[in-house]
């Protein structure tokens, strides 16, 4: 069955320092994969997206994410941090192609991220 | 939060009532999901629609029922039978077919709660 895990519920980083919001994936054939985004009592923001093609994919607020077949890693990274970055990033997979096509995201449990000044 | 609406913003429900939430979108979409935000538990499914008049059960369907008359429409009915209902519900849609990717573009939520 196909799964996401985010393995970090926190991550604390400081302002103007690097930050990297962890995800792996378990699933059948090739994966797409989504970063989301969500601010107190709002709704889901979409960040970026891997398809297929660089493993290396850029998305929205100078976020990217890098795919890592090997190790079924798709780690959200930002070179520096914003006070304005923290919230709650959400990881998630698509169902792979098949006889439902139902396009149904499978997300991971969420990582809070704290960027403190 | 793209063009997709969610109303109202907040619902109080008192026990044994049904609810029913509300989710628009004008992006033409043939695709429309319900989602359960809970703290520290993610995003659980509750139904998703790909076209007019036809749904699917989620996750988490129980005391729960929606409708898809209309493509821009997918309304959520919380029944009594739902036994915990206060919680974060999240609409969204996507785009269908071999050639799209597929991402879920959310509306603002509703915040359901039960006195």
């Amino acid at each position: 069955a196909q799964s996401v895990a985010q393995p970090e519920d926190q991550v604390n980083v400081a302002e103007g320092n690097p930050l990297t919001v962890k995800c792996t994936y378990s699933v059948s054939g090739n994966p797409y994969l989504f970063w989301y985004v969500q601010y107190p009592n709002r709704g889901l923001q979409f960040l970026l997206k891997y398809i297929t093609g660089d493993n290396l994919v850029k998305g929205s607020y100078g976020f990217e994410a890098e795919f890592n077949k090997s190790q079924t890693s798709f780690h959200l990274k930002k070179p520096s941090a914003l006070v304005s970055d923290s919230a709650l990033y959400f990881c998630a997979v698509r169902e792979p192609y098949g006889s439902s096509n139902t396009g149904k995201l499978i997300f991971g449990q969420g990582t809070t991220l704290q960027v403190k000044p | 939060d793209g063009g997709i609406t969610q109303s109202p913003k907040y619902l109080f429900r008192k026990e044994g009532q049904n609810v029913t939430l509300s989710c628009e979108q004008n992006l033409n979409h043939d695709a429309m999901y319900w989602y359960r935000q809970d703290p520290g538990q993610g995003l659980r499914l509750i139904y998703y629609s790909q076209i007019v008049n036809d749904f699917q059960k989620g996750d988490i369907a129980e005391g729960y029922s929606v409708s898809r008359e209309k493509k821009e429409s997918f309304p959520l009915t919380v029944t009594s039978a739902q036994k915990n209902p206060t919680a974060f519900y999240l609409c969204a849609s996507s785009i269908t077919g071999t050639s799209g990717s597929w991402e879920q573009f959310f509306g603002p939520g509703t915040r359901l709660t039960v006195l």
